[in-house]
């Protein structure tokens, strides 16, 4: 569902080291998800998506993990640099009920150089 | 890939004016479009569905008198924000899908940072 009105939790890293970004969606019946990037003043932007019949994913550099038992996603940042400052958004792309993004509560992801 | 255009991207206005916000799809027709809201340090919030040719459909809690949609063309959305007042002040950030409906990537505008003073 959606989550309005609570403020972003907040990830501080290591340049180098791996991120955990994880997200938590509340229905069952969700079959298709996006990870998406939005730095400062701008945007969302495609990351990496997952459908439910799989339970991982991975890009470049990015991986994505599905449980569809407790209804959670995680994005994973393998060797995090500084330009991956950004706050990180999960949603629920409800393209079958007219395309409509839910997008979750965001993580924001600070890497210390 | 597709390109999403918002005008403006900054705006401040005074209390109790009208503010419009424009999305364009540059490259692509987009039957339906979206309008989210983003206050500071929180998540995007979908305002409504603006749907080419027929009236927006709106999330539970917007009002519709508030904030006019207008998707006269296959290229354009328009957002107002009627009598404007300091809580409305937010972030409001336009995507279309390409092609539209479908099981198809959406994009996203650049968004519009709106100061009501």
């Amino acid at each position: 569902g959606e989550n309005v009105g609570l403020h972003l939790p907040t990830l501080s890293v290591q340049e180098g080291d791996n991120s955990i970004i994880n997200c938590a969606y509340s229905n069952s019946a969700s079959d298709y998800f996006i990870w998406y990037k939005q730095e400062s003043g701008k945007g969302p932007q495609f990351i990496i998506d997952i459908r439910s019949n799989m339970d991982k994913r991975q890009g470049q550099r990015v991986t994505v993990l599905l449980n569809k038992t407790v209804k959670h996603l995680s994005l994973q940042i393998a060797a995090t640099q500084p330009g991956d400052s950004a706050v990180y958004f999960c949603a629920e792309d409800l393209y079958n009920q007219g395309g409509k993004l839910i997008f979750g509560q965001g993580t924001e992801l600070s890497v210390k150089p | 890939g597709a390109v999403v255009s918002q005008h403006p991207s900054r705006v401040i206005c005074k209390s109790g004016t009208s503010v419009k916000i424009e999305c364009r799809s540059l490259d692509f027709q987009a039957t339906t479009m979206f309008w989210y809201r983003q206050f500071p340090k929180q998540s995007l919030m979908l305002m409504a569905t603006s749907n080419e040719g027929s009236k927006a459909t709106y999330e539970q809690g917007v009002e519709k008198d508030k904030f006019l949609i207008n998707h006269a063309s296959l290229t354009l959305s328009t957002l107002t924000v009627t009598s404007a007042h300091p809580e409305d002040s937010s972030f409001y950030i336009c995507s279309a899908r390409s092609p539209a409906g479908g099981n198809t990537e959406a994009f996203f505008g650049q968004g519009t940072r709106l100061t009501v003073v």
